[in-house]
């Protein structure tokens, strides 16, 4: 089992809906998650971080965390074109080992 | 202020050979962590320097290793290439271990032939 997991996609979206994107990760120890985007040829780039259970908002992003299920969404609303690219959840361990395990990544596509 | 810098963009080896990858960090940053990303796997964690020092190590053979330097640019070397270390590799700069975000270069593209 790998330690985190996402859907590769493709996801396919109409412009203007939501887009959900979900990650499932292994270490129950693990404390903070981040969703890097990653546009094609180009760098990954944080877009959000959570580390309490719950919801998370930030403008059309909203993260959404639950430790008991081991689960992280991402959801983007009113998905505009400049959305698609690939999305990347990233989970990082505790004190003294902080190195970032990040999914294989879920390609989106907003589709106009 | 100057993203982090990674050098070269293209690099083209053939099986055997040895490479070496340089990163700069941004101005201040002194944590550096390197990552290999494939088609197949993924962004997957290298190594991380802080201070001159590695800190954490991710599951690579030997034959890959990296330094850190005073003024905190990194290196990394891979030595008896093989095919399957074809790959983009990233490098990524924050204040300290652990800070996010972590700030990415735009990497290197290693090709083995």
């Amino acid at each position: 089992q790998k330690e985190v997991e996402q859907n590769s996609g493709p996801l396919s979206v109409p412009e203007g809906a939501i887009a959900s994107l979900n990650c499932t990760y292994s270490d129950r120890g693990s404390q903070s998650f981040f969703w890097y985007r990653q546009y094609s040829g180009k760098s990954p780039e944080l877009i959000m971080f959570i580390y309490s259970n719950g919801d998370k908002e930030d403008g059309r992003f909203t993260a959404q965390l639950n430790k008991a299920s081991q689960y992280v969404s991402l959801l983007i609303r009113d998905s505009q074109p400049s959305d698609s690219a690939t999305y990347l959840c990233a989970v990082k361990g505790d004190f003294g080992n902080e190195k970032l395990t990040f999914g294989t990544g879920t390609r989106l596509t907003i589709i106009p | 202020k100057a993203g982090v810098t990674q050098t070269p963009r293209y690099l083209i080896k053939t099986r055997g050979q040895q490479v070496t990858l340089s990163c700069s960090p941004i101005s201040g940053h002194r944590s550096v962590s390197w990552y290999q990303q494939t088609p197949g796997q993924g962004l997957q964690f290298l190594f991380e320097y802080f201070s001159e020092t590695q800190r954490n190590k991710g599951n690579f053979p030997g034959r890959f290793s990296g330094r850190q330097f005073s003024n905190s640019r990194s290196e990394m070397n891979v030595s008896t290439l093989e095919l399957g270390d074809s790959a983009l590799y990233l490098c990524a700069s924050s204040l300290l271990p652990g800070d996010q975000p972590q700030h990415f270069g735009d990497g290197t593209r290693l090709s083995i032939l």
